[in-house]
């Protein structure tokens, strides 16, 4: 099954940064799904965007649904130590299978 | 309370051994998912169901089996004929009408 790419893998920051990542695929998606995983816990969904060119916030974050529709972004402004986790991606074309980036993993510095 | 719940969290078994994982929802979602999660790759569909009494195969539906018999349940046996059991699992459900999805607290297999 097809996987998105996911970028960068992790990512190391100071509290209080900025962070971006981003996922991309060769194929079009209708639908893009932003997760953040704990360890040992299921993913919590973040941010859902529906439409090309959509930007969506909660919070700190921040997600856009790229124009060309094979990607999307997620930023989180000012991070802190609770932010750490696993943030991945999911994109869903038509019909049922979502597909799942491969995360990246993000540690905040105090 | 609402959710989806995934039990035991922790699930030791002999090789060899058949093995059954529960999941259960009281969210009324009409879609239920298994995956399997391995360090350094994405979620694995193994098998979703959109409605009672049916159920399809996913990317790695191999070693696996599931039923669908109520709407809130929908557990995953990992049979012994799965090459390599131990892993990360998530139960997920989608509500009707929706292009969102939402995961239980996942399961962690271990075969010794």
């Amino acid at each position: 099954g097809q996987q998105l790419n996911q970028s960068p893998q992790s990512m190391f920051i100071q509290e209080g940064e900025d962070v971006s990542m981003n996922c991309t695929s060769s194929s079009i998606f209708n639908t893009w799904l932003w997760y953040k995983q704990d360890p040992g816990e299921g993913p919590v969904l973040l941010i859902a965007l529906y439409k090309a060119g959509e930007l969506t916030s909660n919070g700190r974050l921040t997600a856009q649904f790229g124009t060309t529709r094979k990607d999307s972004f997620l930023n989180i402004s000012a991070s802190i130590p609770s932010d750490v986790g696993i943030y991945f991606c999911a994109g869903l074309r038509t019909g049922n299978q979502f597909y799942f980036g491969t995360g990246t993993s993000l540690t905040v510095i105090p | 309370d609402g959710g989806i719940t995934q039990s035991p969290k922790y699930l030791f078994r002999k090789e060899g051994q058949n093995v059954t994982l529960s999941c259960e929802q009281n969210l009324n979602h009409d879609a239920m998912y298994w995956y399997r999660q391995d360090p350094g790759q994405g979620l694995r569909l193994i098998y979703y169901s959109q409605i009672v009494n049916d159920f399809q195969k996913g990317d790695i539906a191999e070693g696996y089996s599931v039923s669908r018999e109520k709407k809130e349940s929908f557990p995953l046996t990992v049979t012994s004929a799965q090459k390599n059991p131990t892993a990360f699992y998530l139960c997920a459900s989608r509500p009707r009408g929706t292009d969102t999805q939402y995961f239980g607290p996942g399961t962690r297999l271990t075969v010794l």
